[in-house]
């Protein structure tokens, strides 16, 4: 089946450090969503993107949809404590079908 | 606080038992979800309701039956569960279609014996 390859697995951050997490695809994707886990909690939805080319911002957290559609990363600027969970990718390979497929995920710890 | 809520939080139960899981969202979303998670993988899509109506069954074995009686309400029949169906079971929705936002409840933690 179609997948979506989501690296790295784990991150371990300094308090203050930069951290990215990166999702690619080999066929064009309709449009992707990041959720993010709490260990312990569920999936909440961050941001989706559809455009190819597209760049969202919400403060510290910087999303881009790469221009051929096939790639995605999310970029955290200064990681706080507060950002410690497991950030998934959610890609929809065809429009209108219901259907997301989860990268495996990148779990991110912080060290104050 | 989530708006999409799920019940119950844990449910223990045998391989020969009958239960169900229930999930309820008040946010008029027509489209809802059935999740599976296993611990340090990401959820896997079991079921999805369109308009109360089943519109992907992901090959999930009949010993997972789902139910959804209105637009509010998705059910999860469970009997003759296997060791290997232990897991977190997560409960989402969105407005119509998969290219929205999808709304988790916080899950039925689900133990076979």
């Amino acid at each position: 089946g179609q997948q979506v390859m989501q690296i790295p697995q784990y991150q371990h951050v300094q308090e203050g450090e930069d951290f990215t997490t990166y999702c690619n695809s080999s066929t064009t994707l309709s449009n992707i969503q990041w959720y993010k886990q709490r260990p312990g909690g569920h999936p909440v939805f961050l941001i989706q993107l559809v455009k190819s080319g597209e760049v969202k911002k919400q403060k510290r957290l910087t999303f881009q949809f790469g221009e051929a559609k096939k790639n995605s990363s999310l970029h955290i600027t200064a990681t706080q404590t507060t950002d410690v969970g497991t950030y998934f990718c959610a890609a929809e390979f065809g429009a209108g079908s219901y259907q997301l497929t989860f990268g495996k995920g990148t779990k991110l710890s912080v060290i104050p | 606080d989530t708006e999409v809520t799920q019940t119950p939080k844990h449910l223990v139960m045998g391989m020969t038992n009958k239960k169900s899981l229930k999930c309820e969202q008040h946010m008029g979303h027509r489209a809802m979800y059935w999740y599976k998670q296993k611990a340090k993988k990401p959820p896997e899509l079991m079921f999805v309701y369109s308009y109360e109506k089943l519109s992907i069954n992901e090959s999930v074995p009949s010993r997972f039956s789902p139910e959804c009686p209105n637009s509010s309400l998705l059910n999860l029949h469970l009997h003759a569960l296997q060791p290997e169906d232990s897991a977190l079971y997560l409960c989402a929705s969105s407005h119509t279609q998969a290219n929205q936002p999808q709304h988790f409840g916080d899950g039925t933690r689900l133990s076979i014996l």
